[in-house]
């Protein structure tokens, strides 16, 4: 089974900070998403990464997927109180026969205060 | 519809009874996923669907949760004799293929046992 650990669980911060979201494990991923939740809704895919040390931007987003494509982190610029909301990282496994299964980590409930 | 649909979006059950999930994905896309997630979690992996091929079901909690998926299309996931601990939000999603495609979810079906 393939698990992904996803730090803090909770962050809190105000208006304009800049902050960081961490997704790890041990096993390696074919390709690694984010997704964002909002309450009564389900996850929508922010990005996905595939190449180990890709960077990805999308606006104030900065997505990075590591070298050995174990893990990944979430950085935001000058969070807004928009970008609250639960930040999920999912991965896939490199081949078998559940190639193409995703499996989500814990998610970070990110609140930003204005 | 353009997304996926999944029905009811509520349902409170007594406990003991069966209870039954609709999930219809985007029409073409090859695989689906279950996923439950309780209030502010991460997604739990229930079971994957790809295709005709052998659904993965190593995420099934206990032999009371079944899912099938007929003709490659509408799924349904079925829970025996509810318990408490069942209640919680169960997530739908579909993709395109096996890769690092989007994965896209329903808003949920929302389970309460009384």
């Amino acid at each position: 089974t393939q698990l992904l650990e996803q730090s803090p669980q909770f962050l809190s911060i105000q208006e304009g900070e800049n902050l960081t979201v961490y997704c790890n494990s041990s096993s390696v991923f074919s390709s690694l998403q984010w997704y964002r939740q909002e309450p009564g809704e389900g996850p929508v895919l922010l990005v996905t990464v595939v190449t180990g040390g890709e960077v990805k931007k999308l606006k104030r987003l900065t997505f990075q997927f590591g070298d050995a494509r174990k893990d990944s982190s979430l950085h935001i610029t000058a969070a807004q109180p928009g970008d609250t909301g639960l930040y999920l990282c999912a991965g896939r496994p490199t081949g078998g026969t559940s190639y193409g299964k995703l499996t989500f980590g814990q998610g970070t409930i990110l609140t930003v205060h204005p | 519809g353009a997304g996926v649909s999944q029905s009811p979006s509520n349902k409170v059950t007594e406990k003991g009874k069966d209870v039954e999930l609709r999930c219809d994905p985007i029409s073409g896309h090859t695989a689906l996923y279950w996923y439950r997630q309780s209030l502010g979690q991460g997604l739990e992996f229930l079971i994957y669907f790809q295709g005709n091929s052998a659904p993965d079901k190593s995420g099934l909690p206990s032999d009371r949760f079944s899912a099938e998926r007929t003709g490659g299309s509408v799924s349904t996931l079925t829970i025996q004799r509810t318990q408490q601990e069942d209640s919680a939000v169960y997530l739908c999603a579909s993709a395109r293929g096996q890769g690092g495609t989007e994965a896209f979810f329903g808003q949920g079906t929302r389970l309460t046992v009384v």
